[in-house]
């Protein structure tokens, strides 16, 4: 069965510092992936998608991904980060339906 | 353009009662989605409509739950008897086309409160 997991359940990082936040997944084919951002008390937005071709991609705000098949993997990558960015972060991949991971809190410190 | 439109935001109802929520989708989108998302969890898909016909509501408790498309436009999601195990938000979103290839636009979500 298709899955997504994000290992980091929160991180925080310094304002102007870079962020990785990882996501593996597990899907038979060649799988669409997705990562969305939540601000509080809105809903989801896409940062940026993933179908084929070249594995990195980029995305809205400064973000971009990277997709690594022998890894299983789609790690959300930005490498200065705002304060507007603390959000939770969700992974998600295609399989029949759009199943997303249990996010990733970002904190940002000043 | 105007966004996913969801009412209400916010409900809080004593268990066993019932509630609705009511959303909108984007003009022009023929896929709605209906996610529940628990405190600390990803969405989960409840329910998916394509114009008004249902795709996928494998996951959709159907002894409480009930959503209808009529007319393919807006839809209503019904939750009778309520647990408290069903506090949660309730996302709508809405496509252009079937899911494989498109992108999700998200409503701001119903908040609700089961005590």
């Amino acid at each position: 069965a298709q899955s997504v997991t994000q290992p980091d359940i929160h991180i925080t990082v310094s304002e102007g510092a870079s962020l990785e936040l990882r996501c593996n997944y597990s899907y038979g084919a060649t799988p669409y992936l997705f990562w969305y951002v939540q601000s509080p008390g809105q809903g989801l937005q896409l940062l940026l998608k993933y179908f084929s071709g070249d594995t990195l991609v980029q995305g809205i705000k400064g973000f971009e991904a990277e997709f690594k098949r022998s890894q299983s993997s789609f790690n959300l990558r930005k490498p200065s980060v705002h304060w507007s960015d603390a959000a939770e972060y969700f992974c998600a991949v295609v399989g029949g339906k759009l199943i997303f991971g249990q996010g990733t809190e970002l904190s940002v410190k000043p | 353009e105007a966004g996913v439109a969801q009412s209400p935001r916010y409900k809080i109802i004593e268990k066993r009662q019932s509630v609705a929520f009511w959303c909108n989708p984007i003009s022009g989108h023929a896929t709605l989605y209906w996610y529940q998302q628990i405190l600390g969890q990803g969405p989960k898909l409840l329910i998916q409509f394509q114009n008004n016909g249902v795709v996928d509501d494998s996951q959709l408790p159907k002894d409480r739950f009930s959503a209808e498309r009529l007319k393919g436009v807006d839809s209503t999601l019904k939750i009778q008897p309520a647990k408290l195990e069903d506090s949660a938000v309730y996302l709508c979103a809405s496509s252009f086309r079937l899911l494989s290839t498109g992108e999700l636009f998200f409503g701001e979500g119903s908040r609700l409160t089961v005590l």
